[in-house]
């Protein structure tokens, strides 16, 4: 099994603030990651697949990079809509297998 | 607009079968190239994806799972369904029904899973 790590798993940031989550697979998984977003008391969003490929209506200040085992989620002006927590999803093998997440708090 | 909606008993009885339901709405279960899944969340374990169904009844799924889960489609009443079997506490857990979009068996034709039900809390007594 691929395991996913993130780091951190919480963090405090302002509105405005240029936040950076990290993402990391136990072994290469090329570019097959994607990362969802969670409110509370809502299911997950699609945000980021392909490692960087933004879904539709997703706002442009997300953004994914990384391949192979190091992969980054960057938020570039946290908004109030932001505060959430984040998801990674590898997808290289057969089974898909989530990160623990990281929170995004005030 | 696509909605997913999952139904079923919120409390099931250790040792027996959890049995839930994704009503799929606004759009069809047999568009080509779309999986339809099941996730689940936990505080301790966080989500797991259990396996996804084809709307051919082609399915996939989690290898720590597979022994116990059967998925199926019913694309006449656009449904597809989730059946684990022999549950324990472990089992307790939100339940999601999701859109897949493509199989993980292909990566390069994988692109995310873009519609979510609002979930449905089983609890095994």
């Amino acid at each position: 099994d691929i395991q996913m790590t993130q780091s951190p798993s919480s963090l405090s940031a302002s509105v405005g603030d240029r936040v950076t989550i990290t993402c990391r697979a136990s072994q290469s998984i090329s570019t097959w990651l994607a990362w969802y977003q969670q409110k509370p008391g809502k299911a997950p969003k699609l945000l980021i697949y392909k490692a960087s490929t933004l879904e539709s209506g997703v706002p442009s200040r997300f953004s994914g990079s990384g391949s192979g085992t190091e992969f980054t989620l960057t938020i570039s002006s946290l908004q109030p809509d932001d505060f959430a927590i984040y998801y990674c999803q590898q997808y290289n093998t057969y089974s898909k297998t989530f990160g623990p997440g990281t929170r995004v708090d005030i | 607009q696509l909605q997913l909606q999952e139904s079923g008993p919120g409390l099931v009885k250790s040792s027996e079968t959890l049995s839930l339901t994704c009503n799929v709405s606004g759009a069809s279960i047999t568009t080509l190239n779309y999986y339809w899944g099941w996730i689940r969340q936990t505080p301790g374990k966080g989500l797991e994806w259990i396996g996804s169904v084809y709307y051919t009844g082609s399915t996939y799924f989690n290898p720590s799972l597979k022994s116990r889960v059967t998925i199926s489609v019913d694309a006449s009443k656009t449904q597809f369904s989730l059946k684990l079997k022999s549950v324990t506490a472990a089992d307790t857990a939100l339940y999601y029904c999701v859109r897949d979009r493509g199989t993980t068996v292909t990566p390069s034709l994988y692109y995310g899973m873009d519609v979510w039900g609002q979930g449905t809390t089983v609890t095994v007594s």
